[in-house]
């Protein structure tokens, strides 16, 4: 079974700093894509970032990157100049490419920017 | 603007009547998915349709039923036989085959049994 686990339920960053977001996942394609959702307490899922296995580049998008380790099934999002709009639930999530594409995601990490 | 309407934000029901939730897409999306999340927890998939008049059961069907007539239309109906229906419901929209899985979601429903 596809299985996605986040291991940090809850985070806190103080405004400005760094923070780094860690997943795991188990899947058994040979080329997928991987994705950081943010749910902001308006509770509308957002998109932050996506990952595809086949490029050794980690994908970056503004103060957003990931550090993906495909051997060690390893997908971390880092969160550069931290912000109070970035408080947030952040979800790990892996798409089953035989099952619609559906989206397995991990338990979330609950994060808190302090001012 | 493009994008997913779920209405409406709040549903309250009385236990053991069925109720429906609304969700529409005008993005042009072939695939549809239905999610519950429960407090603290993350998304599970309850069914997901990838055409018109076709669809599949997710990881928690059990209680739930879906139809899909229109392409922009991927209605859930809660029944009783749900043991535990109070949660938050998500819907979502994908190209379809070729999306790799990106999703784009609604805002969800606040659905409440009592």
């Amino acid at each position: 079974a596809q299985t996605v686990t986040q291991s940090q339920p809850e985070m806190s960053v103080q405004e400005a700093e760094t923070v780094t977001l860690s997943c795991t996942y188990d899947t058994s394609e040979s080329n997928y894509y991987l994705f950081w959702y943010k749910q902001p307490p308006s509770r509308q899922m957002i998109l932050v970032i996506r990952q595809e296995a086949y490029k050794q580049q980690n994908a970056t998008e503004n103060r957003f990157s990931v550090n993906f380790q495909k051997a060690a099934k390893s997908f971390s999002l880092k969160i550069s100049d931290s912000q109070l709009g970035d408080t947030a639930m952040y979800f790990c999530a892996s798409p089953r490419y035989n099952a619609g594409n559906m989206l397995t995601f991990g338990g979330g990490t609950r994060l808190m920017v302090k001012p | 603007d493009g994008g997913i309407t779920q209405s409406p934000k709040y549903l309250f029901r009385k236990e053991g009547q069925n109720v429906t939730l609304s969700c529409e897409q005008n993005l042009n999306h072939d695939a549809m998915y239905w999610y519950r999340q429960d407090p603290g927890q993350g998304l599970r998939l309850i069914y997901y349709s990838q055409i018109v008049n076709d669809f599949q059961k997710g990881d928690i069907a059990e209680g739930y039923s879906v139809s899909r007539e229109k392409k922009e239309s991927f209605p859930l109906t809660v029944t009783s036989a749900q043991k535990n229906p109070t949660a938050f419901y998500l819907c979502a929209s994908s190209i379809g085959a070729g999306s790799k899985g990106e999703q784009y979601f609604g805002p969800g429903t606040r659905l409440t049994v009592t």
